[in-house]
């Protein structure tokens, strides 16, 4: 069964707008890791910001923030001032019994 | 920060012949390392676990006896491709955690594997 959900394979937004990639994860416990990385073409993967789920305020890192719904198992990633430099695969990511699984990963394509 | 070492980047190999992956964390201890194999276009596969001092869990369909996984110290993990195939071909890459940092996981540079 899919733990780690992103329904956006492809997404693009245009230079300094604002975009939202969404996640969505199954699981039965209550404390747990949740992550998004970002992988450019060089393959690097980057965090890009991470949530402790007993903490109800949303995780921001400068242009990167999320939207968590712990009861709705959703972890979404708004970012703000896009780049061109964003333009990469997201994933989301997620610790579930100490492994980190990853969604399918959504492309994001940042256009001039 | 914290930095995770993969080796080599690249390699070729041969069909039939044996290949090893190192993934070294540098500055912290990993009791866990994951090691992913990732196809182009998609998502990383998680392969395994390493914990160390201990036999690394495997996913579902990885075989065991063809990525042979050791974690012998805090910092080392090697992932060995046994009598590797063309199909074996593809990007690995491994993370470890520092769990004492609130569960921080740092990923490797990858190691691109072609089984020629």
């Amino acid at each position: 069964a899919q733990t780690v959900t992103q329904s956006q394979p492809e997404m693009s937004v245009q230079e300094a707008e604002t975009v939202t990639l969404s996640c969505t994860y199954d699981t039965s416990e209550n404390n747990y890791y949740l992550f998004w990385y970002k992988q450019p073409p060089s393959r690097q993967m980057i965090l890009v910001i991470r949530q402790e789920a007993y903490k109800q305020q949303n995780a921001t890192e400068n242009r990167f923030s999320v939207n968590f719904q712990k009861a709705a198992k959703s972890f979404s990633l708004k970012i703000s001032d896009s780049q061109l430099g964003d333009t990469a695969m997201y994933f989301c990511a997620f610790i579930r019994s100490e492994k980190l699984v990853f969604g399918k990963g959504t492309k994001l394509t940042v256009n001039p | 920060g914290a930095v995770v070492s993969q080796h080599p980047s690249w390699v070729i190999c041969k069909s039939g012949t044996s290949v090893k992956i190192e993934c070294r964390s540098l500055d912290f201890q990993a009791t866990t390392m994951f090691w992913y194999r990732q196809f182009p276009k998609q998502s990383l596969m998680l392969m395994a676990t390493s914990n160390e001092g201990s036999k690394a869990t495997y996913e579902q369909g990885v075989e065991k006896d063809k990525f042979l996984i050791n974690h012998a110290s805090l910092t080392l993990s090697t992932l060995t491709v046994t009598s590797a195939h063309p199909e074996d071909s593809s990007f690995y890459i491994c993370s470890a955690v520092d769990w004492p940092s609130g569960n921080t996981i740092y990923f490797g540079e990858g190691s691109w594997l072609t089984v020629v």
